[in-house]
């Protein structure tokens, strides 16, 4: 079972939808989880981070934890094509000096 | 402004030769990372140093090594050994303890010829 699972999409969405990017890992222990957006050909970039259960909200974007089913998502709400890009999912696997990595949701907003 | 600045860019080795990728950071970052990115696969992490001099193996070590002798450099060398080299290499920062997640540099995609 690999560590942290992403679907890899295309998840491919209208413009100004709301489009909802999940994460699954298999770390009981783990505490800190981030969202990570790489557009092709580019490295990523943090967008969010989040650390105890429940919901995060930064302007469009929410990053929602539940520890007891080992989840995480991320809602991006009125979708816009700029937001086309691959979303990686990441937490830290055997203490804080090792961030593991999904495969990445690839996310299409379509105008 | 901050951040850290990898290069080259674009990097063609033959077989059989060593190269070297730089990672440079001027954020004060004590704990830097190498991470490796083939198409479509997620990140994967090659070597990690949380100070100066010292430096541990990620998941796929073999065939590469690193130095850390000053705590804003933390250059790649991707050697013979390493059999399948293509991919996009991204090196990383962070604080000590990393819990703000890492910050990562622009990267160096390596391709043989």
């Amino acid at each position: 079972q690999k560590e942290v699972e992403q679907n890899s999409g295309p998840l491919s969405v209208p413009e100004g939808a709301i489009a909802s990017l999940n994460c699954t890992y298999s770390d009981r222990v783990s505490q800190s989880f981030f969202w990570y957006r790489q557009y092709s050909g580019k490295s990523p970039e943090l967008i969010m981070s989040i650390y105890s259960n429940g919901d995060k909200e930064d302007g469009r974007f929410t990053a929602q934890l539940n520890k007891a089913s080992q989840y995480v998502s991320l809602l991006i709400r009125d979708s816009q094509p700029s937001d086309s890009a691959t979303y990686l999912c990441a937490t830290f696997s055997g203490g804080y000096n090792k961030l593991i990595f999904g495969a990445g949701t690839r996310l299409a907003v379509h105008p | 402004d901050g951040g850290i600045t990898q290069s080259p860019k674009y990097l063609f080795r033959k077989e059989g030769q060593n190269v070297t990728l730089s990672c440079e950071q001027n954020l004060n970052h004590d704990a830097m990372y190498w991470y490796r990115q083939d198409p479509g696969q997620g990140l994967r992490l090659i070597y990690y140093s949380q100070i100066v001099n010292d430096f541990q193996k990620g998941d796929i070590a073999e065939g590469y090594s690193v130095s850390r002798e000053k705590k804003e450099s933390f250059p790649l060398t991707v050697t013979s050994a390493q059999k399948n080299p293509t991919a996009f290499y991204l090196c990383a920062s962070s604080t000590g303890d990393g819990f703000y997640g890492y910050t990562f540099g622009s990267g160096t995609r390596l391709t043989v010829v």
